[in-house]
């Protein structure tokens, strides 16, 4: 069994300040890696998944993720956050092997970006 | 627009009554998924269907029911809703489990 744990509920920080997301997986066998983001009253869009290959996932919106095989983390990074980044953030993994093929996710970060 | 429409978008239920909540694709995608979303508990899984005529219990199936009409489209069925069904649900879809999923825009359910 998977299980995904997202180690800050509540993130703010100001505009135009670096943040990151932190996001730890735990799975006995190798997993796809996946970070969703939920604006207010709209459903999950997709951000940037991992697979395989390089470890430094490029995303939507100018976010970053880094893939930490012998620390299990799979971390949501951005350079400098705007107004506009205030929303959920969620992150996901699915097992390759499985026939579920479904994802199991964490319990949600809530980054506000304040003035 | 080409994505996963879920209706209805809003719904107020009394304790016992039952309810369809319908949710059809257009991207030809062949798995499709019901979660529910809980504050403080991210997304839960309730059933799946991994492609046309199969379902499958997620994780949080009891009090629930589907049915995957075809390829398109996949209704998730409360018999007798109970307050614990307050929740937002959300219908999802997937090409295969590289893609990551497609969501609609949720069905926000309060149960009185």
């Amino acid at each position: 069994a998977q299980s995904v744990t997202q180690l800050d509920s509540q993130v703010p920080v100001f505009e135009e300040a670096p943040v990151e997301l932190r996001c730890n997986y735990s799975s006995s066998v190798s997993v796809y890696l996946f970070w969703y983001v939920q604006y207010p009253n709209q459903g999950l869009q997709l951000l940037l998944k991992y697979l395989s290959g390089s470890t430094l996932v490029k995303g939507i919106n100018g976010f970053e993720a880094e893939f930490n095989k012998s620390q299990t983390s799979f971390h949501l990074r951005k350079p400098s956050v705007h107004i506009s980044d205030t929303a959920e953030y969620f992150c996901a993994v699915s097992d390759p092997s499985g026939s579920a093929r479904q994802l199991t996710f964490g319990s949600g970060t809530q980054l506000t970006v304040l003035p | 627009n080409a994505g996963v429409t879920q209706t209805p978008k809003f719904q107020v239920l009394k304790t016992g009554q039952s309810m369809t909540l319908q949710c059809a694709q257009d991207m030809n995608h062949n798995s499709m998924y019901w979660y529910r979303q809980d504050p403080g508990m991210g997304l839960r899984l309730i059933y799946y269907s991994a492609s046309e005529g199969t379902t499958d219990k997620g994780e949080v199936p009891n009090g629930y029911n589907v049915s995957r009409l075809n390829k398109r489209e996949f209704s998730l069925r409360l018999e007798s809703a109970a307050p614990s069904q307050t929740s937002v649900y959300f219908c999802a879809s997937s090409s295969g489990q590289t893609y990551g999923y497609t969501f609609g825009s949720g069905t926000r359910l309060t149960v009185v």
